[in-house]
């Protein structure tokens, strides 16, 4: 049974400071990784897609990707409040297989 | 503007009765999803389909149903084998066919059974 395993938080940290979130997947084979934030009562919506190693930055987001490690990561720089969510970590598998989810991770960003 | 439709946003039925949530999409997509979320939980593939008249079973498939007469629709029977079908309900498609390609979701059909 391919996994996707995060911490459920809840993640708290202060308004400006870094979150990091993290997650790791069992199939050794997975090729492409994404990052999506979900809201209270509301549909995930993607925020960040990753397919090779290293990192990839967009605005105040990076996604990391260490494929030997089996762990893909999320940084948000400069949280603010409205960051506050669900962030899902979901990978595909080696035969390009659908989506697996994780159970996500819930971040609070206090002002 | 293009997107995913999922109606209704909520529906409430009675224990033992189907019921379907449509899925509608115009965004050209080839592939269609179905995936359940209950509270605390991640997300779970129901059923998904690459083409028209094709569609695979998902890790819970056992209780649910599916058509896909049309690229545009992708409509889910709850069925009464279904032991547990109150939850969120979610729809998703993605272009070029590809499982590997990011999912656009809809606004989702939260489903009450009593």
């Amino acid at each position: 049974q391919k996994e996707v395993e995060q911490n459920s938080g809840p993640l708290s940290v202060p308004e400006g400071a870094i979150a990091s979130l993290n997650c790791t997947y069992s199939d050794r084979g997975s090729q492409s990784f994404f990052w999506y934030r979900q809201y209270s009562g509301k549909s995930p919506e993607l925020i960040m897609s990753i397919y090779s190693n290293g990192d990839k930055e967009d605005g105040r987001f990076t996604a990391q990707l260490n494929k030997a490690s089996q762990y893909v990561s999320l940084l948000i720089r400069d949280s603010q409040p409205s960051d506050s969510a669900t962030y899902l970590c979901a990978v595909t598998g080696q035969a390009g297989t659908a989506l697996i989810f994780g159970k996500g991770t819930t971040l609070s960003v206090s002002s | 503007d293009g997107g995913i439709t999922q109606s209704p946003k909520y529906l409430f039925r009675k224990e033992g009765q189907n019921v379907t949530l449509s899925c509608e999409q115009n965004l050209n997509h080839d592939a269609m999803y179905w995936y359940r979320q209950d509270p605390g939980q991640g997300l779970r593939l129901i059923y998904y389909s690459q083409i028209v008249n094709d569609f695979q079973k998902g890790d819970i498939a056992e209780g649910y149903s599916v058509s896909r007469e049309k690229k545009e629709s992708f409509p889910l029977t709850v069925t009464s084998a279904q032991k547990n079908p109150t939850a969120f309900y979610l729809c998703a498609s993605s272009p070029l066919g590809g499982l590997d390609s990011p999912l656009h979701f809809g606004n989702g059909t939260r489903l009450t059974v009593t």
